[in-house]
């Protein structure tokens, strides 16, 4: 079946280290990936997506890679600051208009 | 721009009562989601309307819950009658998903948090 996961629940960081935040996904057909962010309270909020016929994209303090051959999404932060505390979700686009969001990874900063 | 808005973004109810919760989506976006988000779990999708018909709603439980989007434009999802395993925050996002595909960015409103006792 479908499916989307991350490796680690939790992952601590100290502040002005690189994050790296890693998914699987099962589906070998899925054509598009997106990285979400969300805060205490809030909904999730856009930060990156990747389409399947690129390994690599880089946005502003973050870029995802994208691994077809293991079936592996990785997100990585620059310069982690506090404000980038929150849990981090995966999603794989499972079918038109379909996502499917991972159990998600939550990441600490430490001061 | 003015977001998707949810409401209530809180609601205590005892088991076998009844809730709804209302969206409004971005204007302009087609397609609306509804996810279940149960503590430390990521989004669980209920049901996707595309315009006012469902495009998917194979996990939505349809003994208790319901969702309609008679206009195209807001949706309300009800839940008759509650039970404990119900308490969650539901998720609305909407989006303008493009023909091809990588356009597909979701926007999500700040939940509706159900704690049912």
């Amino acid at each position: 079946g479908e499916s989307v996961g991350l490796h680690l629940p939790t992952l601590s960081v100290q502040e002005g280290d690189n994050s790296i935040i890693n998914c699987a996904y099962s589906n070998s057909a899925s054509d598009y990936f997106i990285w979400y962010k969300q805060e205490s309270g809030k909904g999730p909020q856009f930060i990156i997506d990747i389409r399947s016929n690129m390994d690599k994209r880089q946005g502003q303090r973050v870029t995802v890679l994208l691994n077809k051959t293991v079936k592996h999404l990785s997100l990585q932060i620059a310069a982690t600051q506090p404000g980038d505390s929150a849990v981090y979700f995966c999603a794989e686009k499972a079918g038109t208009y379909k996502y499917i969001f991972g159990t998600g990874t939550r990441l600490k900063v430490l001061a | 721009e003015a977001g998707v808005a949810q409401s209530p973004r809180y609601k205590i109810i005892e088991k076998r009562q009844s809730v709804a919760f209302w969206c409004n989506p971005i204007s302009g976006h087609a397609t609306l989601y509804w996810y279940q988000q149960i503590l430390g779990q990521g989004p669980k999708l209920l049901i996707q309307f595309q315009n006012n018909g469902v495009v998917d709603d194979s996990q939505l439980p349809k003994d208790r819950f319901s969702a309609e989007r008679l206009k195209g434009v807001d949706s309300t999802l009800k839940i008759q009658p509650a039970k404990l395993e119900d308490s969650a925050v539901y998720l609305c996002a909407s989006s303008l998903e493009g023909r091809e595909v990588g356009t597909g960015e979701l926007f999500f409103g700040e939940g509706s948090r159900l704690t049912v006792l």
